[in-house]
């Protein structure tokens, strides 16, 4: 019954391989999110797609970039993995309007650089 | 900025009672939020409060709102083992478009 599918649970690169993770929702939500959490961190949001509108958080680097090509799916691209991008990658969805904007998060995509 | 606070660890036994606080700055926040951590695994939303409100219960989870002092807790009564996880306190983005976390509260619980 998961609502929120990030695969693949773990990913390992090299340093500098492009990688990409990615996110798929049932729950048919119009807005879907990226957020990084790095070890002991608060998560930090990336980036998030209000249907195909693609909306960049000022400080996310231009290493990280986002496709959305239907409502279902999302996907995180890393261009060149560096050792810091090492960190747990969160996928949330959550329906359009201006109320209390619950987030469903994944299970989330654990990235070693190597 | 809009910046969240939270005390890092937490250790309770089991069947007392644990309280998480935080405190945020954003004081136009609608909506204040706790959601819970388990090892491995993603944010799963525990509960939420409006900000017009100043308690909400909901089973074993009291939240208390304090707008003035923008102070959040979280009490959990008859702490369990299994809610052993990390905690996290967050508040609407200014834009309304995201929340912003704190980093965490890890609750242990000991029995």
């Amino acid at each position: 019954d998961a609502m929120v599918i990030q695969n693949p649970r773990y990913q390992v690169t090299q340093f500098g391989k492009p990688v990409t993770l990615s996110c798929s929702q049932t729950l048919n939500h119009n807005v879907m999110y990226w957020y990084q959490q790095k070890s002991s961190q608060a998560p930090k949001l990336l980036f998030h797609y209000y249907d195909k509108d693609f909306n960049n958080e000022a400080d996310t680097p231009d290493n990280f970039q986002s496709r959305r090509p239907n409502t279902s799916f999302c996907f995180l691209d890393i261009r060149s993995p560096g050792l810091g991008d090492a960190a747990m990658y969160l996928c949330a969805t959550s329906p359009p309007g201006t109320g209390v904007n619950i987030q469903y998060f994944g299970a989330g995509t654990r990235l070693s650089v190597l | 900025g809009e910046d969240v606070e939270q005390s890092l660890f937490l250790s309770v036994r089991e069947g007392d009672s644990s309280v998480i606080n935080c405190t945020y700055t954003d004081s136009s926040s609608t909506y204040l939020y706790w959601y819970k951590q388990e090892p491995g695994a993603g944010l799963q939303l525990l509960t939420y409060i409006f900000s017009n409100m100043d308690m909400k219960q909901d089973q074993r989870l009291t939240v208390l709102l304090n707008k003035k002092d923008k102070h959040l807790s979280l009490r959990i009564a008859d702490t369990q083992t299994g809610d052993s996880a990390i905690y996290f306190c967050a508040e609407r983005n200014q834009a309304g478009t995201a929340l912003i976390f704190g980093k965490g509260t890890t609750l242990s619980v000991s029995s």
